[in-house]
């Protein structure tokens, strides 16, 4: 199976809160990330938690990580029609600087009015 | 700070000619780079890593005659894809990151295209 997973797409209506989730196999992650993209355009980094937290907050973004279930989630509060994007979920697995990421297929972001 | 610019955004070429991307870090040195690429629909996967001054490593399934790195400075990554057919045809996106710093930084990819 795929290392990361992620659902394909995800519709919240403007005001609310998004809730973005991933899994992933390596338990020996050492960093996580979340990635937006827009059409046609590069990867832009949101946020990254270490493997050793649980938690991490910035500003409308929230990160979850339990490394008991290898599980990760983004939540945007307060979503507004520039959130549209694919979001992408990644894991770096070594302590190593010279390491690629495996990335999730990414969820796709649509915001209803 | 940690800027990658990525030249061209977009590429068009005939069938068996060859290709060349660049990837530049801007305002800091890369040891290394990272060139994926990315599929519709379908996530980014790893092509390579490009070191400074030493043999591109590739992922497995990558062939490394097709798909050409050369890292010849520490702010420049370049793939070069030869002899194109029309299922290499995609979307490349180069990486780099900053030492210190946990993130890595995208370019903003180029388009190819082989007709």
């Amino acid at each position: 199976g795929e290392d990361v997973e992620q659902s394909l797409f995800l519709s919240v209506r403007e005001g609310d809160s998004s809730v973005i989730n991933c899994t992933y196999t390596d338990s020996s992650s050492t960093y996580l990330y979340w990635y937006k993209q827009e059409p046609g355009a590069g990867l832009q980094l949101l946020t990254y938690i270490f493997s050793n937290m649980d938690m991490k907050q910035d500003q409308r973004l929230t990160v979850l990580l339990n490394k008991k279930d290898k599980h990760l989630s983004l939540r945007i509060a307060d979503t507004q029609t520039g959130d549209s994007a694919i979001y992408f979920c990644a894991e770096r697995r070594s302590g190593g600087g010279a390491d690629g990421l495996t990335f999730g297929k990414g969820t796709h972001l649509i915001i209803q009015p | 700070g940690a800027v990658v610019s990525q030249h061209p955004s977009r590429v068009i070429c005939k069938s068996g000619t060859s290709v060349k991307i660049e990837c530049r870090s801007l305002d800091f040195q890369a040891t290394t780079m990272f060139w994926y690429r990315q599929f519709p629909k379908k996530s980014l996967m790893l092509m390579a890593t490009s070191n400074e001054g030493s043999k591109a490593t590739y992922e497995q399934g990558v062939e490394k005659d097709k798909f050409l790195i050369n890292h010849a400075s520490l702010t420049l990554s370049t793939l070069t894809v030869t002899s194109a057919h029309p299922e290499d045809s995609s979307f490349y996106i180069c990486s780099a990151n900053l030492v210190g710093y946990y993130g890595y930084t995208f370019g903003s990819g180029t388009r190819l295209t082989v007709v």
